[in-house]
């Protein structure tokens, strides 16, 4: 069974670094094909997809935050690290981790998903 | 960008009612299209993957279609659990996309 958690900070001021941590159980990063990635949801609004790392550590980011956005895993811990750096107010969202799954066609899907964290900016 | 719209934005429904949500993308995503269940408070959860593939779990009342550009998710039957916020998201290419949302109210 395939959980993951997210884990930080639940509120930062402006212009501050945010660092957040998904710890996952069953699967293992270093095995050809995972990955791991990252979706926020401001209150009452739409899901966003942030960021995806995968085994071989390749990565992909959002291009509206691209610069902001640095991936990082540590296969052995089983987690995948999150910052995104100069935090400002519309960043006040709550921030899921999830795994990517793919079926034969290639076709990918999030399931499951962290229980998610909610990150207030405000000084 | 693929721009993912979803219609309606949200719906007045009855349990037992029928429901289709419509899922429109500004381009083919051939069928890259997933569909999610989200009730207040808690993370989003897979119901289609693939457009019409049920996720392990899933009651059958969910059924998914469409390729290309026009996909559905319809629930045959609604039941007081399904009324919740429902997303599309594409996986065709980068950025990965999602729908605004659809929220079904009683």
């Amino acid at each position: 069974q395939i959980t993951l958690k997210e884990s930080g900070p639940t509120l930062v001021k402006p212009t501050q670094t945010l660092t957040l941590t998904c710890s996952f159980s069953g699967f293992s990063l270093s095995k050809n094909g995972v990955g791991v990635g990252w979706v926020r949801q401001p209150p009452g609004k739409a899901l966003e997809w942030l960021a995806l790392i995968y085994w071989d550590d390749d990565k992909f980011y959002s291009p509206s935050l691209k610069n902001r956005l640095t991936l990082t895993k540590d296969t052995a811990k089983s987690q995948v690290v999150l910052t995104v750096t100069n935090m400002d107010p519309v960043d006040t969202a709550t921030y899921y981790c999830i795994h990517p799954a793919i079926n034969w066609r290639g076709e990918r899907y999030f399931d499951p998903w962290g229980p998610g964290i909610l990150v207030t900016v405000s000084s | 960008d693929i721009q993912m719209t979803q219609s309606p934005s949200s719906l007045s429904t009855s349990i037992g009612d029928r429901v289709t949500i419509t899922c429109r993308a500004s381009q083919s995503v051939d069928t890259f299209l997933n569909w999610y269940q989200q009730r207040p408070g808690s993370a989003p959860k897979l119901l289609i993957y693939a457009a019409s593939s049920l996720q392990s779990g899933v009651p059958s009342r969910f059924s998914g279609s469409g390729s290309g550009t026009t996909f559905t998710l319809t629930i045959s039957s609604l039941q007081p659990e399904d009324f919740a916020t429902y997303y599309c998201q594409q996986t065709f290419t980068f950025p990965y996309t999602f729908g605004q949302g659809t929220k079904l109210d009683i």
